[in-house]
């Protein structure tokens, strides 16, 4: 198990451009989040998929935020025409949700500075 | 949506020292995580504790969930405990996030 893996690590790009980022979760999780973090807050939820649907999206979530899971393994979080009000850590989380217990694992992040 | 609240906001303690974190939340919940996220932004998950109480190491936790509310107790304290300490629940009857707190920033100091 190598746990929930993000890449790339740190992004810098200029106003406007679009970014990708890619989580791949533990591989028997059927659940997948991604969360946006700010500098001194605490991580803020922005969508949710279980398998490859996406049950629940944020208002956090503008027009210019999507996210895909296709057949239920990566995930793919794209932001286009960046701001400088995304610049965050994106942070994704998978679980297997069992016998009622939901225990999320994060991955390390993906830190985003628009410039 | 739910409402949690964590204290204290920041906390130093001397090497060796015990503390007490709290955090209260809003509603009903049937999932309660505590995680510590260091400093290079790694949340690392310490427990998942809706109800009860469990230990491990210097680490214990207790939630009471009819009084909603939850602890993280941290004994003989180490540098390596510094970094943001953040509560997280899931509200009974949604099947869905993790509502995280406003974390409590600790620094442990020699």
């Amino acid at each position: 198990d190598t746990g929930v893996s993000q890449n790339p690590r740190h992004k810098i790009t200029k106003r406007g451009q679009n970014v990708t980022f890619r989580c791949d979760p533990i591989s028997e999780h059927n659940r997948l989040y991604w969360y946006r973090q700010t500098l001194g807050q605490g991580p803020e939820f922005l969508t949710y998929f279980q398998n490859e649907a996406q049950l629940e999206k944020s208002r956090l979530l503008s027009d210019r935020f999507s996210a895909e899971r296709p057949k239920g393994s990566f995930s793919t979080l794209e932001i286009q025409r960046t701001e400088q009000g995304d610049s965050a850590m994106y942070l994704c989380a998978s679980s297997q949700r069992s016998s009622g217990a939901n225990v999320l694992t994060f991955g390390a992040g993906s830190r985003l500075t628009v410039l | 949506g739910i409402q949690v609240e964590q204290s204290p906001p920041d906390l130093i303690l001397q090497e060796g020292a015990n503390s007490t974190l709290r955090c209260n939340f809003s509603d009903s919940v049937n999932n309660l995580q505590w995680f510590h996220q260091n400093p290079w932004g790694q949340l690392i998950n310490l427990f998942y504790i809706p109800s009860g109480t469990k230990q491990n190491g210097r680490l214990s936790a207790t939630t009471v969930a009819t009084e909603r509310y939850s602890l993280l107790y941290i004994s003989s304290s180490q540098t390596t405990d510094s970094g943001v300490y953040f509560c997280a629940v899931e509200r009974t009857g949604t099947a869905s996030k993790l509502t995280f707190g406003t974390g409590t920033r600790l620094q442990v100091t020699l």
